[in-house]
């Protein structure tokens, strides 16, 4: 079975700032995706970047840029020059291409962003 | 966008009574929704999936007599909160995938937040 590790439970950045959040995940899979979602106050769930595994390329989405580092299973969010609308809490999700896999997400546990004025 | 609704977004209700959340999915057709369950501050936790026609899966510990679920038709799966009890209390989110589209998001619905007093 997959996991999904989100080791800090908390982060904190200043205003116009870069900050970087981190998260590995465990998979005998080759091929798969990985997602950030944001989940502001409201708690809606909020899709902020999708990254295809095959893809070497890293995903980018305007201020959100990701590091796919696929051999090392780490997939970190660096959002730029953070905005008080960023603080959220953000989870770092895979999903399997398996067939009847069903596409279900995997969530890790989620980091509480906080952006500071 | 692709637009799921979930209803009601709050609900207080009595210890013993049942609950039914609706999950629509409104632009897309879903042969596959997901329920998933989350307290504050924590990750999503997947109860079960949703299965247009068939029965539903449920994930390990989830009591399937206890959460009901019905996916009747391509466009709306219910989840039935069976005499309801305080631990029960919860934010309770669906998820749809569009079934003509393979690499498409889930899409979530606004939550659910359930009070059993």
């Amino acid at each position: 079975a997959q996991t999904v590790t989100q080791s800090q439970p908390e982060m904190s950045v200043q205003e116009a700032e870069t900050v970087t959040l981190s998260c590995t995940y465990d998979t005998s899979e080759s091929d798969y995706y990985l997602f950030w979602y944001k989940q502001p106050p409201s708690r809606q769930m909020i899709l902020v970047i999708r990254q295809e595994a095959y893809k070497q390329q890293n995903a980018t989405e305007n201020r959100f840029s990701v590091n796919f580092q696929k051999a090392a299973k780490s997939f970190s969010l660096k959002i730029s020059d953070s905005q008080l609308g960023d603080a959220a809490m953000y989870f770092c999700a895979y999903r399997s291409l398996l067939t009847g896999a069903n596409s279900k997400l995997t969530f890790g546990k989620g980091i509480t962003l906080s952006v500071r004025p | 966008g692709a637009v799921v609704s979930q209803h009601p977004s709050w609900v207080i209700c009595k210890s013993g009574t049942s609950v039914k959340i609706e999950c629509r999915s409104l632009d897309f057709q879903a042969t596959t929704m997901f329920w998933y369950r989350q307290f504050p501050k924590q990750s999503l936790m997947l109860m079960a999936t949703s299965n247009e026609g068939s029965k539903a899966t449920y994930e390990q510990g989830v009591e399937k007599d206890k959460f009901l679920i019905n996916h009747a038709s391509l466009t709306l799966s219910t989840l039935t909160v069976t005499s309801a009890h305080p631990e029960d209390s919860s934010f309770y989110i669906c998820s749809a995938k569009d079934r003509n589209s393979y690499n498409s998001p889930l899409h979530f619905g606004n939550g659910t937040r359930l009070t059993v007093t």
